[in-house]
């Protein structure tokens, strides 16, 4: 099974600052990677898959980059919207599909 | 506009089963493959289940297999998982979402809450 951790469990931010979220895989996933985003009391939201590509309808400030075992989801400027829970997951090596823990972003 | 709708969630003593389904509607049901995935309460997502839109491929995650079945009903535009032998550690928010044409979900329900608990 391909382990997925996310890093950090929370990242502190203020309205306007860039926040870069990573996720590891225990091995290679290539680019079958997926970003979610998830607020309280909703389901999960794609926001990026095949590592870099944006879903329909989600903003630019939000970008995803790596292969491999690396990558890392950025906002380029959080917006009061953003404040969220992110979780990684991979489909390269499944079954099972896998994701991370999660990055809980809270206000600073 | 995709809309996936989760029912059959409730109390449910341990040991018990319970059966939930997820109406889809939006999209052409019978050309995509189908997950559940559950987060209990308070914690991540934890992928359940998957089955292909012919049926033919059904994958079950470790915690589940054996116990749990994915089906569906392409005539209802219906998704289901039967879940037999409950114990605490189903409790979850079981949501249902859509496979892209490679095994992202990129379409969720709003989920459907078991609780498992005498």
């Amino acid at each position: 099974e391909t382990v997925m951790t996310q890093s950090p469990a929370t990242l502190s931010v203020s309205p306007g600052e860039r926040a870069i979220f990573s996720c590891r895989a225990s091995q290679s996933v290539s680019i079958n990677l997926a970003w979610y985003q998830q607020k309280p009391g909703q389901a999960p939201r794609l926001l990026i898959y095949s590592a870099s590509t944006r879903a329909t309808g989600v903003p630019a400030r939000f970008s995803g980059s790596g292969s491999e075992t690396e990558f890392t989801l950025t906002i380029s400027s959080l917006q009061s919207e953003d404040f969220a829970v992110y979780y990684c997951q991979q489909y390269n090596n499944w079954p099972p599909l896998t994701f991370g823990g999660g990055t809980k972003v809270e206000f600073k | 506009q995709v809309q996936l709708v989760e029912s059959g969630g409730g109390v449910v003593q341990p040991g018990r089963s319970r059966r939930l389904s997820c109406a889809a509607s939006g999209f052409t049901f019978s050309s995509f493959g189908m997950h559940w995935v559950r987060q209990a309460p308070g914690k991540g997502l934890e992928w359940v289940a998957f089955i292909s839109n012919d049926e033919i491929n059904k994958y079950y995650g470790d915690s589940v297999k054996g116990r749990f079945t994915i089906s569906r009903d392409n005539s209802r535009n219906t998704l289901y998982l039967q879940m037999n032998s409950l114990g605490p550690d189903d409790t979850a928010v079981y949501y249902c979402a859509k496979e892209a044409e490679v095994p992202f979900c990129d379409y969720w329900g709003q989920g459907t809450l078991v609780t498992v608990s005498s």
